[in-house]
């Protein structure tokens, strides 16, 4: 079974502190994502990589920044941390299996507080 | 722009019962369409998706979901419900697989009832 592991589940950190959200795939997967979710907003993507040291903005990116220096790892950056960006994150990642690209798989999410 | 959505915020089903969860899309070509579902304090768990082929795609735990290309939905059933499967349903839009990022719907929370 696919592994994803946010290295938090609960997060408290106070405004303007830059807080690293963690996640690792054990499954030598390409792509990986990181989304937030908050109630009846569903679920937005931030940013996403295809590759180590690529990243694609997603829908939601302002405030977030991310890195990916190796192929299994995908970190979530929040540079200067405000209370808007108090909310569930969720990270994801993918495969390719010939030339069809596979469902993502979800970690379980980091509920982050920013007081 | 690329939309799903679920038109239904909660749905309220007895045991036993069956069931039916809304799903839309709109999007410039056939997207590739998935439902995931979350437990509580839970990631989201992938119950079924539709790349191509058969419109009717059996998934996971009982679940199965029917492609319908002139109504751009993709709508989620289940013959016979069961406690278990109160929880918070998605379901998700995306043209290149599970490649690029996803497109939500903001979800529908099933209740069960005794």
């Amino acid at each position: 079974d696919v592994k994803v592991t946010q290295s938090s589940r609960y997060l408290v950190k106070r405004t303007g502190e830059k807080v690293f959200l963690e996640c690792v795939q054990d499954m030598d997967h390409e792509n990986m994502f990181w989304y937030r979710q908050d109630p009846g907003l569903g679920l937005r993507l931030i940013y996403f990589s295809y590759d180590v040291k690529m990243k694609e903005k997603g829908d939601i990116p302002e405030g977030y920044s991310v890195s990916r220096e190796k192929k299994e790892r995908f970190s979530l950056i929040l540079e200067s941390a405000s209370t808007n960006q108090t909310s569930m994150y969720l990270c994801a990642s993918s495969s390719m299996v010939g030339f069809l690209n596979q469902p993502q798989h979800f970690g379980d999410g980091t509920r982050l507080s920013i007081l | 722009a690329q939309s799903v959505t679920q038109p239904d915020i909660h749905i309220t089903v007895s045991e036993g019962a069956s069931l039916e969860l809304r799903c839309n899309y709109s999007y410039g070509a056939t997207p590739y369409l998935f439902w995931y579902v979350q437990s509580p304090g839970q990631g989201l768990q992938l119950l079924l998706k539709y790349f191509s082929g058969d419109t009717l795609v059996q998934g996971i735990k009982g679940f199965e979901a029917e492609f319908k290309r002139s109504q751009s939905s993709f709508n989620l059933r289940k013959p016979s419900v069961h406690w278990s499967d109160a929880a918070e349903y998605f379901c998700a839009a995306g043209s290149g697989g599970g490649a690029d990022g996803l497109t939500f719907g903001k979800g529908t929370h099933l209740i069960i009832q005794p």
